[in-house]
């Protein structure tokens, strides 16, 4: 079973533009989050997508949305991109059973975005 | 605020010792514990997890303990190896529901000599 693929791996981008990294989860997965990791605030909550639907929201600006697809692929975008949001964002899918309950997460290894 | 806290930023531990990884956390609504490791330029993968129900759940070389009244949980393992030098992060869920949002620490870095 394939795992979790992110893409692009790196990305370089100057402060004012906007980004768009992809997201796979495993086949049958359908909750996909995005997670936000930088040193000096660890591993931080962005959002979460289910059925197409977003779920829960980390305390992030609206700079950042989301989405998702008929087939569980999420991409996520970071527009108007500012210094600080130079980070390595991770995706992670989990399964979730009929009654609501999801098992534990698995990650990408998550795209590293460079804002110069 | 931090709700779930991981004090010591690294540990340096001796191949086939006891490794300790300590975590606290200030929700009480936090029912589900889990923890990841994490290598670099790697995601974080799964260790091993523990509902408030229980106060230890043991895998292998991984046991997880949790004490709800002091809001701590601990990672040891044993015995440690050299391939277990990693981040280890704690996260943390108010049900037993992972998929949803998870809270982590700020991780230890665990670096066990040979």
């Amino acid at each position: 079973k394939a795992g979790v693929t992110q893409t692009p791996r790196y990305l370089i981008k100057t402060r004012g533009q906007q980004v768009t990294l992809s997201c796979s989860p495993i086949s049958g997965h359908r909750s996909v989050s995005w997670y936000q990791q930088t040193p000096g605030q660890g591993l931080q909550f962005l959002f979460e997508y289910f059925s197409e639907t977003q779920r829960n929201k980390g305390n992030f600006p609206g700079r950042f949305s989301g989405r998702q697809f008929s087939n569980s692929r999420s991409e996520m975008n970071v527009s108007t991109l500012e210094l600080g949001d130079s980070a390595l964002y991770l995706c992670a899918s989990s399964f979730e059973t009929l009654d609501g309950l999801n098992e534990k997460l698995f990650f990408g290894s998550g795209t590293q975005l460079s804002v110069l | 605020d931090q709700q779930v806290k991981q004090n010591s930023p690294s540990l340096s531990v001796q191949e086939g010792r006891i490794s300790i990884l300590n975590c606290d956390y200030t929700n009480s609504m936090f029912d589900y514990f889990l923890w990841y490791k994490k290598y670099p330029a790697e995601g974080p993968t799964f260790l091993i997890s523990i509902s408030s129900i229980k106060d230890k759940n043991e895998d292998g070389r991984f046991t997880v303990f949790l004490n709800k009244s002091a809001k701590h949980l601990s990672l040891h393992i044993v015995p440690s190896q050299p391939g277990d030098s990693a981040v280890y992060f704690c996260a943390a869920s108010p049900q037993d529901n992972a998929g949803n949002m998870l809270t982590f620490g700020g991780g230890t870095r665990l670096m066990v000599k040979p």
